[in-house]
């Protein structure tokens, strides 16, 4: 069965340093979304992109994060410099069309640990 | 932003006892979804919802669209240990834009003792 794939599993950074965040998703999927989660709390929206565009991002989503399409099989996220807290679990989603409008599979995520 | 307010936080139950937790939000919802999440996981999808009224079924897993879309229910029948887990409701609320943002519950921790 397709299913979302993220790279790395666990990323441990220092403070102020750049991270991407690689995701493959389910490859016949069209929408494409990052949710982070810190350690005991809920899943929170970050982004969601369509046709190589931003099409919403939440009020976490700033300056410091962007995300990128490089070719057709990658969905990266991006954070600038990161702070401390930006510690999270980092999940990217797909969904196919809006046939399924809402139905969004998971990855495993990425555990982000910034020091 | 959107509220979802999921309970019970946590439940403590023993192997073949049936379990329920229920989502509510404060403004109307037109699609629910279950997820669980294990350990160091992603959130695995159980059940999609769309309609008002609507109760989909997912081998042991039922799940209701509340009549209000308002609240949804999610009934496990038989628990088994491999039920453990973390189960999450999440939603999208009729004011949404087209990004379809999903809203998430704080989830509820289910431990089923053998």
């Amino acid at each position: 069965e397709p299913e979302v794939t993220q790279t790395p599993s666990h990323q441990v950074t220092q403070m102020g340093q750049e991270v991407i965040l690689r995701c493959v998703p389910i490859s016949n999927h069209l929408y494409f979304y990052w949710y982070r989660q810190i350690l005991g709390q809920k899943v929170e929206f970050l982004v969601s992109f369509y046709n190589n565009e931003i099409s919403e991002k939440s009020e976490i989503f700033d300056d410091q994060f962007s995300v990128e399409r490089p070719d057709g099989s990658n969905f990266t996220l991006k954070i600038r410099s990161t702070k401390l807290e930006d510690s999270a679990m980092y999940f990217c989603a797909s969904r196919f069309r809006t046939s399924t409008p809402n139905e969004q599979f998971f990855g495993p995520g990425t555990r982000l640990t910034v020091l | 932003g959107q509220q979802l307010n999921q309970s019970p936080q946590s439940m403590f139950i023993q192997e073949g006892e049936d379990v329920s937790m229920n989502c509510t939000s404060s403004s109307i919802f037109n699609t629910w979804l279950w997820y669980k999440q294990d350990p160091g996981e992603g959130p695995v999808l159980l059940i999609a919802l769309y309609k008002a009224g609507e109760l989909t079924s997912n081998g042991r897993l039922t799940a209701q669209f509340g009549t209000t879309r308002k609240d949804s229910f999610l009934n496990i029948s038989a628990s088994i240990p491999s039920d453990v887990g973390i189960y999450f409701c999440a939603g999208r609320s009729l004011g949404e834009t087209s990004g379809s943002r999903l809203t998430f519950g704080e989830g509820t921790q289910l431990t089923v003792n053998p």
